[in-house]
């Protein structure tokens, strides 16, 4: 079945440093790919997707690019703030296309 | 945008006792909500997908007589945890999909069983 892997955290950085999150999935066909953010003691929120190859999903500085030839979707900042600290899930459909299937979440902490 | 909304927030119940967990799509009809859980510090783990008007399909591993879904209308789902107990405590995620938003999120609820 599809699956997806991110890179584990913590991630800590100062603040205006460069972000990257690597994100490498397997799948049947070319599926949509997400990246979720998820703020303390909250649910999730939709960053930013991609729903073909070579699409770019971008969002609040955000930044992901769907390459199928290495099958990556990497989030990436230029300069990140003390309020991007929180925790970030790649996601793409299962096979069956329907439940969401999660990476393990890369938590990110952004010091001033 | 589409907005989900998950009630209550927060929830402290004592053993042994049922606590239902709603969530509403406010601005659009889910043609299917799921339920997921949270552990401290790790991902989310699918518990279950309903189906307005069907019964839920629920993930290996997870109690069915436990966690009671009921998916009664195209905009509202709950989960009952029945017969709480400390090891249940945990956070609680529902999302709904339509074809028009895709997967949109509730905030969560954060039940605590003493």
């Amino acid at each position: 079945g599809n699956s997806v892997t991110q890179m584990e955290g913590p991630v800590t950085l100062s603040e205006e440093a460069f972000l990257t999150i690597n994100c490498t999935y397997t799948a049947t066909g070319y599926p949509s790919l997400f990246w979720y953010v998820q703020y303390p003691g909250e649910g999730l929120q939709l960053l930013l997707k991609a729903t073909k190859a070579d699409d770019k999903g971008s969002n609040k500085g955000f930044e992901a690019t769907y390459r199928k030839e290495t099958t990556s979707f990497h989030l990436e900042k230029g300069s990140v703030q003390v309020s991007d600290s929180a925790v970030y899930f790649c996601a793409l459909p299962g096979a069956a296309g329907n439940k969401l299937t999660f990476g393990g979440g890369t938590r990110v902490l952004v010091k001033p | 945008g589409a907005v989900v909304s998950q009630h209550p927030s927060r929830v402290i119940c004592k053993s042994g006792t049922s606590v239902k967990i709603e969530c509403r799509s406010l601005d659009f009809q889910a043609t299917t909500m799921f339920w997921y859980r949270q552990f401290p510090k790790q991902s989310l783990m699918l518990m279950a997908t309903s189906n307005e008007g069907s019964k839920a399909t629920y993930e290996q591993g997870v109690e069915k007589d436990k966690f009671l879904i009921n998916h009664a209308s195209l905009t509202l789902s709950t989960l009952t945890v029945t017969s709480a107990h400390p090891e249940d405590s945990s956070f609680y995620i529902c999302s709904a999909t339509d074809s028009i938003y895709g997967y949109t999120f509730g905030s969560g609820t954060r039940l605590t069983v003493v």
